[in-house]
């Protein structure tokens, strides 16, 4: 089976702009969740997404949020981008439903906000 | 607050040595623990979990992990370290509070650096 794929997987924008992140999960796949990397705070989860609906929150600013399609595939967008928002952005696929199941993660897209 | 702590941000060990990477845990309800890895430049790869049953799992790449529920913690093991396990390793909690959830609660990372 093919792994999770997320594109792009670099990007560099402008303080200001917005940004649309791809995310991919793998075959049969209905939970997608996202989490940001960085230096400083480490690992942190964003969001995740089961049947096109939310099913999870984390502490972030209502400029980040997501969306999943009906095959699952999700994105996730950030506007009036800030410099903090620099990191890696990981995309995490697993089977869903009633169950806590492992995840399986993507390579990540490098956003970088100058 | 469920939180989850690696109290080493870097362990050395010898090719061939035994290796252990500590992670201790602090959840309300029962703890669903996993250890992942990330290689220089990638995303994480799933090595183990512990969900129920037996307090040993056994994982990929020769990693095993001990549940101790008394203890809170869940340390990650290798009898015989490799070159090739240097990378940074994360363990992660989830909570499961009568419905399913993947919301994953990362420790800081711990830096494994085997020396040939």
């Amino acid at each position: 089976k093919a792994g999770v794929t997320q594109t792009p997987r670099y990007l560099i924008k402008t303080r200001g702009q917005q940004v649309t992140l791809s995310c991919s999960p793998i075959s049969g796949h209905r939970s997608v969740s996202w989490y940001q990397q960085t230096p400083g705070q480490g690992l942190q989860f964003l969001f995740e997404y089961f049947s096109e609906t939310q099913r999870n929150k984390g502490n972030f600013p209502g400029r980040f949020s997501g969306r999943q399609f009906s095959n699952s595939r999700s994105e996730m967008n950030v506007s009036t981008l800030e410099l903090g928002d620099s990191a890696l952005y990981l995309c995490a696929s697993s089977l869903g439903g009633g169950q806590t199941y492992e995840q399986y993660f993507g390579p990540g897209t490098r956003l970088t906000v100058t | 607050a469920q939180s989850v702590a690696q109290p080493e941000d870097q362990v050395n060990v010898a090719e061939g040595n035994p290796l252990t990477v500590k992670c201790t845990y602090s959840v309300s309800g029962n703890p669903y623990l996993f250890w992942y890895v990330q290689y220089p430049n990638r995303g994480l790869q799933f090595l183990l979990k512990y969900i129920t049953g037996d307090n040993l799992v056994k994982g990929s790449y020769g990693f095993e992990a001990e549940f101790n529920k008394s203890q809170t913690s869940f340390h990650l093991k290798k009898p015989s370290a490799l070159v090739s396990d240097s990378a940074l390793y994360f363990c992660a909690v989830s909570v499961n509070y009568g419905g399913a959830t993947n919301k994953l609660i990362f420790g800081t990372g711990t830096l494994l650096a085997v020396q040939p």
